[in-house]
């Protein structure tokens, strides 16, 4: 079955304590980007790679790192979280980057940092 | 991503045909009209996406207004499942800026048993 898995689905964690979520997709996909979704702002991105090595940063990158030494997983790497990172996030890819392919998302994760 | 207008809710019964509403007044040639939708506790999904002709798949059907400045997603006949916030976005591929999706608030479709 095609699909994006994240882990852990959920986390409650301290200020300052390194965390990474993890993302693999079975797909092949080239693309994959990480969003976060907050009440009365929607879902805003904040990373995307568009292949293996090709990292870039969306709209809301600060605090955050990613990696992807291999297709299939993107990780997303909190080095130092702090309350303003507790969200729900998304991860998502597609094949190519054309504006005519549909996004697979996996279905959250969510983080809570005391 | 250009901005799209979209009702904040939307209410219909189960087995009755949904019309949802999307504006892009301001959408450019090579912009694609993707809808997803977000069922409580669950990422996005896709649902459809077009161009300029309508199109059909087994999940919902997507008109688009001819000069594309709106386009309307309906779901033929509504079921519980099909609760959810409907999302339209308008998509264009920039060689730096990738091929996200720019969220708006979308609707929130009620459906009444």
């Amino acid at each position: 079955e095609a699909q994006v898995t994240q882990n852990p689905r959920y986390l409650i964690t301290v200020t300052g304590k390194k965390l990474t979520v993890t993302c693999s997709q079975n797909m092949n996909h080239e693309y994959m980007s990480w969003y976060r979704q907050d009440p009365g702002l929607g879902l805003r991105q904040i990373y995307y790679s568009m292949n293996v090595e090709v990292t870039d940063k969306g709209d809301v990158p600060e605090g955050y790192k990613v990696s992807r030494k291999e297709k299939r997983n993107f990780p997303l790497i909190l080095e130092s979280p702090s309350p303003n990172q507790t969200s729900l996030y998304f991860c998502a890819s597609s094949s190519e980057q054309g504006s005519n392919q549909p996004q697979h998302f996996g279905d959250g994760t969510r983080l809570s940092i005391l | 991503d250009a901005k799209t207008t979209q009702p904040n809710s939307m209410e219909s019964n189960e087995e009755e045909p949904v019309h949802l509403p999307c504006n892009h007044s301001t959408i450019s040639g090579t912009d694609y009209i993707h809808w997803y939708r977000q069922l409580p506790s669950q990422g996005p999904e896709y649902v459809i996406h077009g161009l300029t002709s309508n199109v059909n798949n087994r999940m919902a059907s997507l008109a688009i207004a001819e000069d594309r400045k709106s386009s309307t997603l309906i779901l033929h006949r509504a079921t519980l499942r099909d609760a959810a916030v409907y999302y339209c976005i308008l998509r264009e591929y920039g060689e730096t800026s990738g091929s996200r999706l720019t969220f708006g608030e979308g609707t929130q479709l009620t459906v009444n048993p």
